[in-house]
């Protein structure tokens, strides 16, 4: 069974950029029949997709998040990361990482736990 | 963008009684090359991470009990708790991913009544 496990910093100051790791453990990030995301969730609010990212290195970002995102796969560890500059406290949420399976359609199959990022000074 | 909006927003239910949670798209989530809706919903107990229920909007994800069946096509669409459990709390979002940018409802609360 394929887990997802985020990391990274907990807290970051305003204006600066955020960054986490998703690491896909009991699977192969290699497969050509997955893609990998990221959702994010401010508490006690809804789901956001931020964007996703297959093995080739092919990316889908959200627009509403313009140009601050980026996204990137390292296979040979088995990671996906995540860059989100400039951020400010409206970027304070849980981030997941998740799992989007190809042959049928792209829906997310598999989650991470989530981690916690708080932005403030 | 294809906006995704749930009703209710909460719904209170009776043990043993059910469940229906509706999910209207802006816009249809079919795909004519397979006759596929493109439609999942997750289910979120509080404090965990989303769990994928049902995809292709009425595939029961392996392990989901069959008490929960989803139903629709275009873009209207059902999720239904056949038998309501008090471990079925939580917040049920419905998520089409027949375009990007991927976007979710706003969540169903379920409580017990």
């Amino acid at each position: 069974q394929v887990q997802l496990q985020e990391s990274g910093p907990g807290l970051v100051k305003p204006s600066q950029t955020l960054s986490l790791t998703c690491t896909v453990s009991g699977g192969s990030i290699s497969s050509g029949n997955y893609f990998w995301s990221w959702v994010r969730q401010p508490a006690g609010k809804g789901l956001e997709w931020i964007g996703r990212i297959y093995a080739s290195g092919t990316t889908n970002n959200n627009p509403s998040l313009k140009s601050r995102i980026t996204i990137s796969v390292d296979t040979s560890k088995s990671q996906f990361s995540l860059r989100l500059s400039s951020v400010t406290a409206a970027d304070t949420a849980i981030y997941y990482c998740a799992r989007g399976k190809i042959p049928t359609g792209g829906h997310l199959d598999n989650w991470g736990q989530g981690t916690l990022v708080t932005v403030s000074s | 963008d294809i906006v995704m909006t749930q009703s209710p927003d909460s719904l209170a239910v009776s043990l043993g009684e059910r469940a229906t949670i509706n999910c209207k798209s802006s816009q249809s989530v079919l795909y004519s090359s397979n006759n596929k809706s493109y439609l999942a919903w997750h289910q979120q107990k509080p404090g965990q991470p989303p769990k994928l229920l049902i995809y292709w909007a009425s595939t029961r994800e392996s392990g989901v009990p069959d008490r929960f069946s989803g139903s629709g096509s275009g873009t209207d669409f059902t999720l239904t708790i056949s038998s309501l459990q008090a471990e079925d709390v939580a917040i049920y979002y419905c998520q089409q991913y027949y375009s990007t940018p991927i976007t979710f409802g706003q969540g169903t609360r379920l409580e017990i009544k």
